[in-house]
Protein backbone atom coordinates (compact mmCIF):
# COMPACT_ATOMS: atom_id res chain seq x y z
CA UNK A 1 0.00 0.00 0.00
CA UNK A 2 0.60 3.67 -0.27
CA UNK A 3 1.94 3.97 -3.38
CA UNK A 4 3.14 7.58 -5.13
CA UNK A 5 3.11 7.66 -8.89
CA UNK A 6 5.14 10.02 -10.58
CA UNK A 7 5.27 11.79 -14.42
CA UNK A 8 7.19 11.92 -16.37
CA UNK A 9 10.79 10.56 -14.88
CA UNK A 10 12.87 12.55 -17.07
CA UNK A 11 12.37 15.76 -18.76
CA UNK A 12 14.57 17.23 -20.95
CA UNK A 13 13.42 20.68 -22.49
CA UNK A 14 14.83 23.99 -24.44
CA UNK A 15 14.75 27.04 -21.79
CA UNK A 16 11.38 29.05 -21.92
CA UNK A 17 9.65 25.81 -21.89
CA UNK A 18 6.87 25.32 -19.11
CA UNK A 19 6.89 21.73 -17.44
CA UNK A 20 4.16 20.19 -15.98
CA UNK A 21 5.31 17.08 -13.40
CA UNK A 22 2.18 14.79 -11.84
CA UNK A 23 1.52 13.20 -8.94
CA UNK A 24 -0.84 10.59 -7.89
CA UNK A 25 -1.75 8.85 -5.01
CA UNK A 26 -2.72 5.25 -6.16
CA UNK A 27 -4.26 3.32 -3.76
CA UNK A 28 -4.80 6.03 -0.82
CA UNK A 29 -6.83 9.28 -0.46
CA UNK A 30 -4.03 12.14 -0.06
CA UNK A 31 -4.98 14.78 2.30
CA UNK A 32 -2.16 16.67 1.93
CA UNK A 33 0.78 16.68 -0.84
CA UNK A 34 4.10 17.94 -0.98
CA UNK A 35 6.43 18.48 -3.63
CA UNK A 36 10.68 18.85 -3.01
CA UNK A 37 13.29 19.79 -4.53
CA UNK A 38 17.08 18.09 -4.55
CA UNK A 39 19.86 19.25 -6.17
CA UNK A 40 22.57 16.83 -6.42
CA UNK A 41 24.72 15.63 -3.10
CA UNK A 42 21.87 18.11 -1.00
CA UNK A 43 19.34 16.96 0.96
CA UNK A 44 15.74 17.33 -0.26
CA UNK A 45 14.23 21.12 -0.09
CA UNK A 46 10.57 21.69 1.08
CA UNK A 47 9.18 23.83 -1.92
CA UNK A 48 5.14 23.74 -1.36
CA UNK A 49 2.86 21.60 0.99
CA UNK A 50 -0.52 21.39 -0.61
CA UNK A 51 -4.21 20.35 0.43
CA UNK A 52 -6.58 19.14 -2.11
CA UNK A 53 -9.15 22.17 -2.94
CA UNK A 54 -7.10 24.94 -1.57
CA UNK A 55 -3.93 26.93 -2.56
CA UNK A 56 -0.30 25.71 -1.94
CA UNK A 57 1.81 27.25 1.05
CA UNK A 58 4.98 27.59 -1.15
CA UNK A 59 8.40 27.78 1.59
CA UNK A 60 9.92 31.42 1.48
CA UNK A 61 12.25 31.68 -1.12
CA UNK A 62 9.87 29.75 -3.74
CA UNK A 63 8.03 31.82 -6.57
CA UNK A 64 4.26 30.82 -6.26
CA UNK A 65 4.12 32.23 -10.16
CA UNK A 66 7.00 30.25 -11.28
CA UNK A 67 6.02 26.91 -9.73
CA UNK A 68 2.54 26.46 -9.91
CA UNK A 69 0.57 23.21 -7.75
CA UNK A 70 -2.95 22.39 -8.54
CA UNK A 71 -4.17 20.06 -6.09
CA UNK A 72 -7.19 19.71 -7.69
CA UNK A 73 -8.35 15.99 -6.34
CA UNK A 74 -7.27 13.62 -3.57
CA UNK A 75 -5.39 11.60 -5.94
CA UNK A 76 -3.59 14.17 -8.01
CA UNK A 77 -1.82 17.18 -8.04
CA UNK A 78 0.51 18.90 -10.47
CA UNK A 79 3.88 20.66 -10.49
CA UNK A 80 4.29 23.56 -13.17
CA UNK A 81 7.54 24.85 -13.61
CA UNK A 82 6.65 27.85 -15.89
CA UNK A 83 9.51 29.47 -18.22
CA UNK A 84 12.06 27.07 -17.02
CA UNK A 85 15.74 27.78 -16.93
CA UNK A 86 19.43 26.25 -16.58
CA UNK A 87 19.25 26.62 -12.94
CA UNK A 88 15.65 25.21 -12.56
CA UNK A 89 17.10 21.88 -13.17
CA UNK A 90 17.00 19.40 -10.97
CA UNK A 91 15.57 16.52 -9.32
CA UNK A 92 11.69 17.34 -8.36
CA UNK A 93 10.43 14.64 -5.83
CA UNK A 94 6.92 14.65 -4.47
CA UNK A 95 4.80 13.07 -1.67
CA UNK A 96 1.87 12.12 0.00
CA UNK A 97 0.22 11.53 3.12
CA UNK A 98 -3.12 10.96 4.33
CA UNK A 99 -4.31 12.19 8.14
CA UNK A 100 -1.49 11.67 10.13
CA UNK A 101 0.57 9.09 8.21
CA UNK A 102 3.96 9.27 7.39
CA UNK A 103 4.90 10.80 3.90
CA UNK A 104 5.62 8.43 1.06
CA UNK A 105 7.34 9.47 -2.16
CA UNK A 106 6.73 9.50 -6.00
CA UNK A 107 10.08 8.25 -7.59
CA UNK A 108 10.81 11.66 -8.73
CA UNK A 109 11.42 13.69 -12.01
CA UNK A 110 14.37 14.50 -13.32
CA UNK A 111 14.34 18.08 -14.88
CA UNK A 112 17.23 19.32 -17.34
CA UNK A 113 16.69 22.69 -18.91
CA UNK A 114 19.28 23.12 -21.84
CA UNK B 1 22.55 25.66 13.58
CA UNK B 2 21.07 22.88 11.34
CA UNK B 3 17.55 22.08 12.48
CA UNK B 4 18.69 18.12 11.47
CA UNK B 5 22.37 17.25 11.57
CA UNK B 6 23.69 14.18 10.24
CA UNK B 7 27.05 12.88 9.72
CA UNK B 8 27.65 12.96 5.70
CA UNK B 9 29.73 10.18 6.10
CA UNK B 10 30.54 7.84 4.26
CA UNK B 11 30.42 5.33 6.63
CA UNK B 12 31.75 1.75 5.58
CA UNK B 13 30.43 -1.20 7.12
CA UNK B 14 31.79 -5.08 6.34
CA UNK B 15 28.77 -7.47 5.17
CA UNK B 16 27.10 -9.00 8.63
CA UNK B 17 28.15 -6.11 10.81
CA UNK B 18 25.84 -3.35 12.47
CA UNK B 19 25.59 0.09 10.51
CA UNK B 20 24.47 3.05 13.17
CA UNK B 21 23.17 6.20 11.94
CA UNK B 22 22.80 9.11 13.88
CA UNK B 23 20.59 12.31 13.97
CA UNK B 24 20.76 15.24 16.25
CA UNK B 25 17.40 17.92 15.60
CA UNK B 26 17.34 21.75 16.94
CA UNK B 27 13.70 21.74 17.86
CA UNK B 28 12.90 20.34 21.20
CA UNK B 29 8.93 19.92 20.78
CA UNK B 30 9.38 17.70 17.89
CA UNK B 31 7.05 14.66 18.07
CA UNK B 32 7.78 12.86 14.65
CA UNK B 33 11.00 11.24 13.45
CA UNK B 34 11.32 9.44 10.22
CA UNK B 35 14.38 7.54 8.69
CA UNK B 36 14.49 7.25 5.09
CA UNK B 37 16.46 5.36 2.53
CA UNK B 38 17.31 6.86 -0.89
CA UNK B 39 19.61 5.25 -3.67
CA UNK B 40 21.15 7.13 -6.01
CA UNK B 41 18.96 9.02 -8.24
CA UNK B 42 15.91 7.40 -6.59
CA UNK B 43 13.61 9.03 -4.54
CA UNK B 44 13.58 8.24 -0.80
CA UNK B 45 11.79 5.44 0.54
CA UNK B 46 10.19 5.43 4.14
CA UNK B 47 12.32 3.16 6.51
CA UNK B 48 11.00 3.67 10.08
CA UNK B 49 8.87 5.78 12.24
CA UNK B 50 9.35 6.30 15.87
CA UNK B 51 7.10 8.80 18.03
CA UNK B 52 8.48 7.97 21.49
CA UNK B 53 11.49 7.10 23.97
CA UNK B 54 13.24 4.31 23.36
CA UNK B 55 13.53 1.63 20.77
CA UNK B 56 11.34 0.53 17.39
CA UNK B 57 12.38 -2.71 16.19
CA UNK B 58 10.98 -3.70 12.79
CA UNK B 59 13.12 -6.55 11.31
CA UNK B 60 16.92 -6.01 10.91
CA UNK B 61 16.65 -2.31 11.52
CA UNK B 62 15.75 -0.50 15.22
CA UNK B 63 15.17 3.05 15.19
CA UNK B 64 16.16 4.82 19.05
CA UNK B 65 14.90 8.16 20.07
CA UNK B 66 16.15 9.93 23.24
CA UNK B 67 13.71 13.21 23.16
CA UNK B 68 15.84 14.80 26.67
CA UNK B 69 19.35 14.51 24.23
CA UNK B 70 17.44 15.67 20.63
CA UNK B 71 19.14 12.46 19.15
CA UNK B 72 17.50 9.76 16.69
CA UNK B 73 19.34 6.86 15.37
CA UNK B 74 18.86 4.23 13.05
CA UNK B 75 20.65 0.41 13.32
CA UNK B 76 20.95 -1.84 10.61
CA UNK B 77 21.73 -5.63 11.88
CA UNK B 78 23.02 -7.90 9.45
CA UNK B 79 24.21 -5.52 6.79
CA UNK B 80 24.14 -6.48 3.34
CA UNK B 81 25.29 -4.71 0.14
CA UNK B 82 21.85 -3.63 -0.48
CA UNK B 83 21.65 -1.84 2.66
CA UNK B 84 24.30 0.71 0.56
CA UNK B 85 22.71 3.83 0.56
CA UNK B 86 22.35 7.10 1.68
CA UNK B 87 20.09 7.22 4.85
CA UNK B 88 17.97 11.07 5.67
CA UNK B 89 16.62 11.59 8.98
CA UNK B 90 13.60 13.50 8.92
CA UNK B 91 11.98 15.52 11.49
CA UNK B 92 9.06 17.25 12.16
CA UNK B 93 8.29 20.76 12.68
CA UNK B 94 6.60 22.35 15.63
CA UNK B 95 3.53 24.31 14.85
CA UNK B 96 2.91 22.33 11.49
CA UNK B 97 2.85 18.01 11.84
CA UNK B 98 2.59 18.10 8.10
CA UNK B 99 6.22 19.66 7.68
CA UNK B 100 9.30 17.76 7.60
CA UNK B 101 12.82 18.41 7.46
CA UNK B 102 15.28 16.60 6.38
CA UNK B 103 18.69 16.23 7.41
CA UNK B 104 21.40 15.78 4.48
CA UNK B 105 21.81 11.91 4.76
CA UNK B 106 24.00 9.68 5.70
CA UNK B 107 26.03 7.65 3.20
CA UNK B 108 26.43 4.09 4.06
CA UNK B 109 28.84 1.63 2.32
CA UNK B 110 28.32 -1.88 2.70
CA UNK B 111 31.29 -4.09 1.31
CA UNK B 112 31.10 -7.67 1.14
Amino acid sequence: GAVVSQHPSWVICKSGTSVKIECRSLDFQATTMFWYRQFPKQSLMLMATSNEGSKATYEQGVEKDKFLINHASLTLSTLTVTSAHPEDSSFYICSARTGEKPQHFGDGTRLSIL
Amino acid sequence: QKEVEQNSGPLSVPEGAIASLNCTYSDRVSQSFFWYRQYSGKSPELIMSIYSNGDKEDGRFTAQLNKASQYVSLLIRDSQPSDSATYLCAVNILGNTDKLIFGTGTRLQVFP
